[in-house]
């Protein structure tokens, strides 16, 4: 069954120091995952996805298909990087895409 | 502005009492999808369409039912509120389009049933 967990529901660090945010996923095809970021008093909204490798907000992710893992790295975390962060994955229910998500995991970056 | 609406924001209501949460896009999208969420949990499908007059139930069993006459309006109701039915409701919409596809959240609805 496909299913995404996020272990950390809140995560604290200090400003400047690393974070990484866990995410672990179950799923039986080749998946698509993505990170999706929700400020405070904004809406849920895309942060990154895993296939276009590239780094938001100086945030990563790679995808680990052997820990079938895809943490959210940043080498030194901001104040303004203080949300909810969900991790979903995109796979195939019939002819149709669907997103799972995880719990999420709130960051609080302290000054 | 091309965006992706749902009203009311936040609605305290009754129970027995029907209710009907707003979402509209003007994105232009064909999938659309509502999603329950409650606090610390993960967000569950419970209806999505591919277009117009396409409804489907997602994973989470609902008593909501939704509607697809437009390509732009995916309404959720409920017929008799109840208090189990508390919760976040998210509307979010996408292209259709395969390679690129990913999901564009509107700012959800707070649903409080007294």
């Amino acid at each position: 069954a496909q299913r995404v967990t996020q272990p950390e529901k809140l995560l604290s660090v200090f400003k400047g120091a690393p974070v990484e945010l866990k995410c672990n996923y179950s799923y039986s095809g080749s998946p698509e995952l993505f990170w999706y970021v929700q400020y405070s008093r904004q809406r849920l909204q895309l942060l990154l996805r895993h296939i276009s490798r590239e780094s938001i907000k100086g945030f990563t992710a790679d995808l680990n298909k052997g820990e079938t893992s895809f943490h959210l790295k940043k080498p030194f975390a901001q104040e303004e990087d203080s949300a909810m962060y969900y991790c979903a994955l995109k796979g195939r229910l019939g002819n149709f895409n669907k997103f799972y998500f995880g719990s999420g995991t709130k960051l609080n970056v302290k000054p | 502005e091309a965006d992706i609406y749902q009203t009311p924001r936040y609605l305290v209501i009754g129970t027995g009492k029907k209710i009907t949460l707003e979402c509209s896009q003007t994105m232009g999208h064909d999938k659309m999808y509502w999603y329950q969420q409650d606090p610390g949990m993960e967000l569950h499908l419970i209806h999505y369409s591919y277009g117009v007059n396409s409804t489907e139930k997602g994973d989470l069993s609902s008593e909501s039912t939704v509607s697809r006459i437009r390509t732009e309006h995916f309404p959720l109701t409920l017929e008799s509120a109840r208090p189990s039915h508390t919760s976040q409701y998210l509307c979010a919409s996408s292209p259709m389009t395969g390679g690129n596809e990913k999901l564009f959240f509107g700012s959800g609805t707070q649903l409080s049933v007294l």
